[in-house]
């Protein structure tokens, strides 16, 4: 099955910095990669997708990023807000592990004031 | 917009108990999956449903059973409950765009 790596697991930036959080897959059949954010005691945001036809999508400040024959894929947050501050997840969805999300570990992104 | 209803939102059970989860779909939305994330854990599949049929299974236990509901509602049950089942349990659902889930606000369920 699918297997995802999330790097780093904590990540502390000053507000207006930017911030990248990376993922590798294993299944090069995957095609389809969300990010999802997470608060505490909440359930996981969705924030912006990805689809393998194609390499980059941007909305605002959040962008991603997809490197099909490298098999890995980044979410891009620039001009970092305080309240940016949340557990974010990776995902793929697709090929041998169709019909179910696999999740990376999840990054601890903290924004400092 | 409308979002996923999960109920309860707050579970404490004792060892040995039942319990049973509910999610409510966002509208026109067929298809449900079950998600459970143990403390500082990425969230891990458990079973998932498509017009009322199981469409996957993930590593849910064989204490655990779900089903689909004709108004797509979903129902998540429990039993002979272990202290390790202390999770939270997510449900998500999707319509027409397939692999798109959107996450309920989940259910905290703690066993004593």
């Amino acid at each position: 099955g699918e297997n995802v790596e999330q790097h780093p697991s904590t990540l502390s930036v000053q507000e207006g910095d930017s911030a990248v959080i990376k993922c590798t897959y294993s299944d090069s059949a995957s095609n389809y990669f969300p990010w999802y954010k997470q608060e505490l005691g909440k359930g996981p945001q969705l924030i912006i997708d990805i689809r393998s036809n194609v390499g980059e999508k941007k909305d605002q400040r959040i962008a991603v990023t997809l490197n099909k024959t490298a098999k890995h894929f980044s979410l891009h947050i620039t001009e970092t807000q305080p309240e940016d501050s949340a557990v974010y997840f990776c995902a793929a969805f697709g090929g041998t592990s169709y019909g179910k999300l696999t999740f990376g570990q999840g990054t601890i992104l903290t924004v400092h004031p | 917009a409308a979002g996923v209803i999960q109920s309860p939102r707050h579970l404490i059970k004792e060892k040995r108990e039942t319990a049973t989860l509910k999610c409510y779909p966002i509208p026109r939305h067929d298809t449900v999956y079950w998600y459970q994330q143990g403390p500082g854990q990425d969230p891990q599949f458990l079973i998932s449903f498509y017009e009322k049929m199981q469409s996957d299974k993930g590593s849910i236990p064989d204490r655990f059973s779900a089903q689909q509901f004709s108004d797509y509602h979903s129902e998540l049950n429990m039993s002979s409950l272990e202290l390790g089942d202390s999770a939270l349990y997510f449900c998500a659902t999707n319509g027409v765009r397939r692999e798109t889930q959107y996450f309920g606000p989940g259910t905290r369920l703690l066993v004593l």
